[in-house]
């Protein structure tokens, strides 16, 4: 089945950028997705990027997609101490039965003064 | 603007103890959806839901039933809690495309 891959752990100063990365197996993926959540909270929706196109900007969020190497990343300016966070990257296929959502094992982001 | 409800929110069980997890959504989504979170391994898709009367298995299916006898509702049923299930529940809904739309999560403690 579908797959996708996140590294566990990223440490930053604040104030400089973050690039979290995620790779993915489907190859029919509609849209790909970030997602962020802090401790005891739900998920936050923070972007999402439709398959054909290559970069999404969005304030202090660009997300890159090379869809040929099946590779996601989400790099986030000026990192703040309200940034420390998982972060979620997901997948889904309109495709694929139900539309259902694939995630990432999550990116724990700590963000150092 | 309640978009989708989640009781509920905390619930510790005795194993072979069963219960009923609810989820409701207001915003007429045809498809729905209940994960589980553990540390490490992000969100694992259990059954979901195309429609009223409809349920399919996910990922982790075993230990669960589900129901959607109301578009609105979506029932996630353990019959004999296991410590396994000890997990964080989220239920999700969808309109197809790219929005979904996700409940604030069921903490279960099952001892």
């Amino acid at each position: 089945g579908e797959d996708v891959e996140q590294s566990l752990f990223l440490s930053v100063r604040e104030g400089d950028s973050s690039v979290i990365n995620c790779t993915y197996t489907d190859s029919s993926s509609t849209y790909l997705y970030w997602y962020k959540q802090e401790p005891g909270a739900g998920l936050q929706l923070l972007t999402y990027i439709f398959s054909n196109m290559d970069m999404k900007q969005d304030q202090r969020l660009t997300v890159l997609l090379n869809k040929k190497d099946k590779h996601l990343s989400l790099r986030i300016a000026d990192t703040q101490t309200g940034d420390s966070a998982i972060y979620f990257c997901a997948e889904s296929s309109i495709k694929a039965a139900g539309n259902k959502l694939t995630f990432g094992g999550g990116t724990r982001v700590l963000v150092k003064p | 603007n309640a978009g989708v409800t989640q009781t509920p929110k905390f619930r510790v069980l005795k194993t072979g103890q069963s219960m009923t997890l609810l989820c409701a959504q207001d915003m007429n989504h045809e498809y729905m959806y209940w994960y589980r979170q553990d540390p490490g391994m992000g969100l694992r898709l259990i059954h979901y839901s195309v429609g009223e009367g409809t349920t399919a298995k996910g990922e982790v299916p075993d230990g669960y039933n589900v129901s959607r006898l109301k578009k609105q509702n979506f029932l996630l049923g353990l019959e004999s809690a296991a410590p396994s299930q000890t997990s964080v529940y989220f239920c999700a809904s969808n309109q197809a495309g790219a929005g979904y739309t996700f409940g604030s999560g069921t903490r279960l403690t099952v001892v």
